[in-house]
Parts: structure tokens; C-alpha cells; sequence
């Protein structure tokens, strides 16, 4: 089906673990955005991609990497999880012309013990 | 200070009422806005943009006031399925990615 998902919904991991997160849209939207939400925050960007091979820093960076080999792929990885990265992340994908649409997958949950 | 400020509420309201949301952003050479929705443990959904000279879709009517960095949602004979927490969103000039206010929810009761 056409549209955008993430892997795994939900993930329960030990703080010092490696987590990848999984994006996967088939628009071929050209921007990729993660963004994590918690309680009294909203929605905080951590990184976003203008295309494939081109990423950059949002507001929250720091303990996490992400990469982006092809267009419809965004991972992001926490490289040694805290219980600080408790939380629901959203990705979410739009098309270079319309920035502003942006399209959300389902979220994760994750929770780091 | 945030970027972009919302009274979490919640908003408590019978049916049929009509109900307004309000949100300031702090920068202002902020360009675009918009209102999105987000029910309860799922992905945020564009409502509707926002205008300078206003803009209305339906029971929803959104404002703006550049002067005072102001942003408001005003809904109109409010349903059940209204219930949901309004996210305010602004897009910065020469920035890709939107900024989002916490959220105002919203609980129309029967």
C-alpha cells in the first residue's frame, strides 16, 4: 500500500543498546523529517533530508544518526540509548513543493529502561 | 521562551458549542502556519493552512495577526469527532521543517 510506515511500532530497549528506527515511504516525497514528542514539548525535530545522501540537524541532534541512501528509506539510529529517549518518534515525509503537507507515519513508542 | 505557545487545556465543551483556540510564535519573520489535529496515540493530520486575510473551511475558521504574532482556530458547532488536540504550526522563512506548538486538546462531550 502507498503511503508511510515505520518499524516497529512499539520497542522496548536497555539504556547502552543500539536502536534503529525504520521509515519507509513510497510517495518518493523528496523531504524525510524525524521528529520525537513528549508530554509538554509538542513535536521536536531531531534531523531531516532534503534528498538522498543530504541530511541535517534539527533541534534535538545530539544521541542520535541517521542516514539516507535511498529516497524512500530514512532510518535513524540512537546509537547507546538513555532513558531521556524515552518517548514517540514520528517520520514524516512531503514533496519539495509543498513543504509544508507533510505526511506522518503511525509513530513508535519506544521506551528505554 | 518557545518558538510557538498553546494553552494545553484541556477545552471541555458541549455539542453543538462554538469553541477557540489560540497560539503566539515568538519569531517573527515566520512565514507559513497552519493548524494540525492529532487524535489521541496517532500520527498528526494537516487541518487547514492559515491566511493573513483569514480563511475558512467548513465549521473551521483560522486567523492570523502578523502584527501580534498571533494565531487562532475558531470551530463552529462542534461534534463529537472534533475531539482531538490542535497542534499550531509555523514554517520559519528559509527553513524546511515546521515548528509545532504542544497542543490544545479538546473534549467535546455529548
Amino acid at each position: 500500500d502507498a503511503g508511510i510506515t515505520q518499524s516497529p511500532r512499539y520497542k522496548i530497549t536497555e539504556t547502552g543498546r543500539q536502536v534503529t528506527l525504520m521509515c519507509h515511504q513510497t510517495w518518493s516525497h523528496s523531504y524525510m523529517f524525524w521528529y520525537r514528542q513528549d508530554l509538554g514539548h509538542g513535536l521536536r525535530l531531531i534531523y531531516y533530508s532534503a534528498a538522498a545522501d543530504i541530511t541535517d540537524k534539527g533541534e534535538v541532534p545530539d544521541g542520535y544518526v541517521v542516514s539516507r541512501s535511498k529516497t524512500e528509506n530514512f532510518p535513524l539510529t540512537l546509537e547507546s540509548a538513555t532513558r531521556s529517549q524515552t518517548s514517540v518518534y514520528f517520520c514524516a515525509s512531503s514533496p519539495g513543493t509543498s513543504v509544508q503537507t507533510q505526511y506522518f507515519g503511525p509513530g513508535t513508542r519506544l521506551l528505554v529502561l | 521562551r518557545k518558538e510557538v505557545e498553546q494553552d494545553p487545556g484541556p477545552f471541555n465543551v458541549p455539542e453543538g458549542a462554538t469553541v477557540a483556540f489560540n497560539c503566539t510564535y515568538s519569531n517573527s519573520a515566520s512565514q507559513s502556519f497552519f493548524w494540525y489535529r492529532q487524535d489521541c496515540r496517532k500520527e498528526p493530520k494537516l487541518l487547514m493552512s492559515v491566511y493573513s486575510s483569514g480563511n475558512e473551511d467548513g465549521r473551521f475558521t483560522a486567523q492570523l495577526n502578523r502584527a501580534s504574532q498571533y494565531i487562532s482556530l475558531l470551530i463552529r458547532d462542534s461534534k463529537l469527532s472534533d475531539s482531538a488536540t490542535y497542534l499550531c504550526v509555523v514554517r520559519d522563512t528559509g527553513r524546511r521543517a515546521l515548528t509545532f506548538g504542544s497542543g490544545t486538546r479538546l473534549q467535546v462531550q455529548p
